[in-house]
């Protein structure tokens, strides 16, 4: 079974400039979610999907990041325009009902890691 | 809401010995809790979860947790430490199953020596 697929794995832009990162889930997973992880933290829930509807976005800074999952499928997340602390590794991960009652969980992308100088 | 502080940012032992990583955590409803690892350049990796019942809970790779409601404490423990359980380890919690709307610890490091 083939993981959460993420592009780009690096990514530098300069403040101001916009980025975008690519997510493929888990084939047949409806539930996709967008993690923020800035170095030396935990990973912090931006949002969440099921299928192509938004489950939970409130710690999705909405003046600037942006999310859509138009088939329910891939998933796009668009920072624009970028500022230095944006500056983290963003995972994806997604998740289907069997997987989350298992004891073991629901599977992460390797994550786009994102410079902003 | 909850919160999740991690005792130790960065954790040594000895290969063989007994790993022993500490999670506290703070909520206002039954939490449900969770152990993560995350080797570099990598994602998260579910190790184990509690949710109701049996307050010991076993993990993949040798790894368990007990779940301690008095000390609101969720400890990860293994037995003998193995050279490639060198890696981040972050514990969670959330109001409910659904783990991806979890609260994550900072994460400890641990190293392993030979």
């Amino acid at each position: 079974e083939a993981g959460v697929a993420q592009s780009p794995r690096y990514k530098i832009i300069e403040k101001r400039q916009s980025v975008a990162f690519w997510c493929n889930p888990i084939s047949g997973h409806a539930t996709l979610y967008w993690y923020q992880q800035i170095l030396g933290q935990g990973p912090k829930l931006l949002i969440q999907f099921q299928n192509n509807g938004v489950v939970d976005d409130s710690q999705l800074p909405k003046d600037r990041f942006s999310a859509e999952r138009l088939k329910g499928v891939d998933s796009t997340l668009k920072i624009q325009p970028a500022k230095l602390e944006d500056s983290a590794v963003y995972l994806c991960a997604s998740s289907s009902p069997e997987d989350s009652r298992s004891n073991y969980g629901y599977t992460f992308g390797s994550g786009t890691r994102l410079t902003v100088v | 809401a909850q919160s999740v502080t991690q005792l130790g940012s960065h954790v040594s032992v000895s290969e063989g010995a007994l790993v022993l990583l500490r999670c506290n955590y703070s909520s206002s409803v039954p939490p449900y809790l969770f152990w993560y690892v995350q080797y570099p350049n990598q994602g998260l990796q579910l190790l184990l979860k509690y949710t109701t019942g049996a307050t010991l809970v076993k993990g993949i790779n040798g790894f368990e947790a007990e779940f301690k409601k008095s000390e609101t404490s969720f400890h990860l423990t293994k037995p003998s430490a193995h050279m490639s359980d060198a890696a981040e380890y972050f514990c969670a919690v959330s109001a409910n199953t659904n783990a991806g709307k979890s609260t994550f610890g900072d994460g400890t490091t641990l190293t392993v020596k030979p």
